[in-house]
């Protein structure tokens, strides 16, 4: 139980266009959400925690308005990297509460912007 | 594929005890392993890493040795507090499948 499902797992595309990060909890609905961002060799970074219904909250630094997060359903959340740039290359991971403090994650998406 | 096997939990164990959390893994190169630590209601922090065999991260007074020869990553701590009590997890990244194996999460409850 408790499985995230997470698409893509990889994509490549062009700079300026926008990307677009689907985490759908199967089997437990996710009233929390968590995206973090990771460099290769190096630790996560919460990038922010949505919650269903409602605005995400974002952690310092990271631009509200390039990385769109969308909680719309207790089974959906969806990260959107807008006009996105050879910087914003990385690997993006989201995770899931469920229970009574449990977390579980996706498996995560490598974008290369070109 | 790759995989990463942590004990289960909830461990429960009493102010200054010796914690163990014992992580196996499997992959098919040469991963880097973490260890991370979920604190009730925050998101995840990195406890610590080893990026080859042999190497030990340590970090707050845990270690853990990368070996490669038991493919483990076992995460010890000398005299655990209240403060440790967390959720914990084993995961694996290799470059070459860009992706993050995570272990279930161990519950960690430590008692005064």
């Amino acid at each position: 139980g408790a499985v995230v499902s997470q698409h893509p797992s990889r994509v490549i595309c062009k700079s300026g266009t926008s990307v677009k990060i689907e985490c759908r909890s199967l089997d437990f609905q996710a009233t929390t959400m968590f995206w973090y961002r990771q460099f290769p060799k190096q630790s996560l970074m919460l990038m922010a925690t949505s919650n269903e219904g409602s605005k995400a909250t974002y952690e310092q630094g990271v631009e509200k308005d390039k990385f769109l997060i969308n909680h719309a359903s207790l089974t959906l959340s969806t990260l959107t990297v807008t006009s996105a740039h050879p910087e914003d290359s990385s690997f993006y991971i989201c995770s899931a509460r469920w229970g009574r403090g449990g977390y579980t994650f996706g498996s995560g998406t490598r974008l290369t912007v070109v | 594929g790759d995989s990463v096997t942590q004990m289960e939990g909830p461990v429960t164990l009493s102010e200054e005890a010796f914690l163990t959390i014992n992580c196996t893994y499997t992959a098919t190169g040469y991963p880097s392993l973490f260890w991370y630590v979920q604190y009730p209601g925050e998101g995840l922090q990195l406890l610590l890493k080893a990026t080859k065999a042999d190497d030990k991260g340590s970090n707050k007074g845990f270690e853990a040795t990368y070996r490669k020869e038991t493919t483990s990553f076992h995460l010890e701590k000398g005299s655990v507090q209240v403060s440790d009590s967390a959720v914990y997890f084993c995961a694996l990244y290799e470059d070459s499948n860009y992706q993050l194996i995570w272990g279930a999460g161990t519950k960690l409850i430590i008692k005064p």
